[in-house]
């Protein structure tokens, strides 16, 4: 079985200001890695996933994401944030092999103060 | 692609009434998923279709819920007797049985109120 931990409930950063969203995961088997953002009203949107391979993922609006197999972690990240990055931001897992569903986390809502 | 649709929007509810969601995956897909999500958690998976067949249930999916997806098009989930901790937005994915969870398109939700 798989879970995902998001250490961070909520994340208030100024406008242009850099962000870290922080994820850890755990799993026994491979793992593919999400991050997906839902803006009030709207249905989830994936961002970026880590399947294999360079271990820094690059995903829409700028951001990017970093999967440490020692450390179960896929830290989302990005360098200067707008206001409309204001958002819910979930980090999520499925087994590689087999994987018909996908593990969630709590969430972190990320607000950006102008 | 016209995305993937959900009906209602919202729908309040009292409790001990029987509810009915609708899901419409974009057209080609035939893997079709229901996520739960409650406020302040992320989504939590409810179960899943591969065209019309149901392969999958959470145990969260008590007796009380049964979904549908007679013609391995649209989807149904029916609450029957409702309570109040079905209080929730209920969330269709649909996917590509080739790209499976890599690439799932989600709806907007249904947001379901039991007074």
């Amino acid at each position: 079985a798989q879970s995902v931990t998001q250490l961070d409930s909520q994340v208030p950063v100024f406008e242009e200001a850099p962000v870290e969203l922080r994820c850890n995961y755990s799993s026994s088997v491979s793992v593919y890695l999400f991050w997906y953002v839902q803006y009030p009203n709207q249905g989830l949107q994936l961002l970026l996933k880590y399947l294999s391979g360079s271990t820094l993922v690059k995903g829409i609006n700028g951001f990017e994401a970093e999967f440490n197999k020692s450390q179960t972690s896929f830290h989302l990240r990005k360098p200067s944030v707008h206001i409309s990055d204001t958002a819910e931001y979930f980090c999520a897992v499925s087994a590689a092999t087999g994987g018909f569903k996908t593990i969630f986390g709590a969430g972190t809502r990320l607000f950006v103060k102008a | 692609d016209t995305g993937v649709s959900q009906d209602p929007r919202h729908k309040i509810t009292k409790r001990g009434q029987n509810v009915t969601f609708r899901c419409d995956p974009i057209s080609e897909h035939n893997r079709l998923y229901w996520y739960r999500q409650t406020l302040g958690q992320g989504p939590e998976f409810l179960t899943y279709f591969q065209n019309e067949a149901q392969l999958e249930k959470s145990r969260l999916l008590s007796d009380r819920f049964s979904a549908e997806r007679p013609k391995g098009s649209f989807s149904t989930l029916e609450i029957q007797r409702t309570e109040q901790g079905d209080s929730a937005m209920y969330l269709c994915a649909s996917s590509l049985s080739g790209q499976g969870v890599l690439k799932q398109y989600f709806g907007p939700g249904t947001r379901l109120t039991v007074t």
